[in-house]
């Protein structure tokens, strides 16, 4: 659903479960993806990347995967914990990454107790 | 020890005034950043630098530069601040290499425009 205060998309799942967040992103030529995790008040935090050379990569309770013919990236985050509730985003690089990381636009993770 | 610092975390002036945020690393990277995350959450790259080049966002305005004294800083300088200046500037350091681009962010800077 929708939050209006934020302007987010936003995914609540219990505590526990598995959750699943997503991102297309935008240009075709983009070879290095990360997923950031930002909790209110702090600056983002690497949670894991990937390159466009692959399509799966697993990291601790994370998953992310790459799928180059639509432009999506998936953050898959298992057994989901309170500490996971914060806004995820989905960046996106080329090259030598001088011209900065690109950003998604967010979503809003609530763990539910 | 922190990665990278801002000062200050927040930031409260009138219009038209002229104000500076600083960014340090101590993480040895070649290149820094400034994003700028609004209202809604949506954070957009306005500079990038290392020590041979700056790229910058060309949406950004011109009252907006980037000040880099030596490799370890980067400081935004805000000329004749506007009331949409308002918004929460991040600072990031990034090391390229065959691993990957991992960029580092710092706390962020809460700037609020009167």
């Amino acid at each position: 659903g929708e939050s209006v205060g934020l302007h987010l998309p936003t995914l609540s799942v219990q505590e526990g479960d598995n959750s699943i967040i997503n991102c297309a992103y935008s240009n075709s030529a983009s070879d290095y993806f990360i997923w950031y995790k930002q909790e209110s008040g702090k600056g983002p935090q690497f949670i894991i990347d990937i390159r466009s050379n692959m399509d799966k990569r697993q990291g601790q309770r994370v998953t992310v995967l790459l799928n180059k013919t639509v432009k999506h990236l998936s953050l898959q985050i298992a057994a989901t914990q309170p500490g996971d509730s914060a806004v995820y985003f989905c960046a996106e690089i080329m090259g030598g990454g001088a011209d900065g990381l690109t950003f998604g636009k967010g979503t809003h993770l609530i763990i539910q107790p | 020890d922190t990665a990278v610092s801002q000062t200050p975390k927040y930031l409260v002036t009138q219009m038209e005034n002229d104000k500076s945020i600083k960014c340090e690393q101590n993480l040895g990277h070649d290149t820094m950043y400034w994003y700028k995350q609004d209202s809604k959450k949506f954070l957009k790259i306005m500079f990038s630098y290392n020590n041979k080049e700056l790229i910058i966002n060309e949406t950004v305005p011109n009252r907006f530069s980037p000040k880099s004294p030596d490799k370890a800083h980067l400081n935004l300088h805000i000329n004749s601040l506007e009331l949409g200046d308002s918004a929460v500037y991040f600072c990031a350091s990034s090391q390229a290499s065959v691993l990957g681009n991992e960029q580092f962010f710092g706390p962020g800077t809460r700037l609020t425009v009167l």
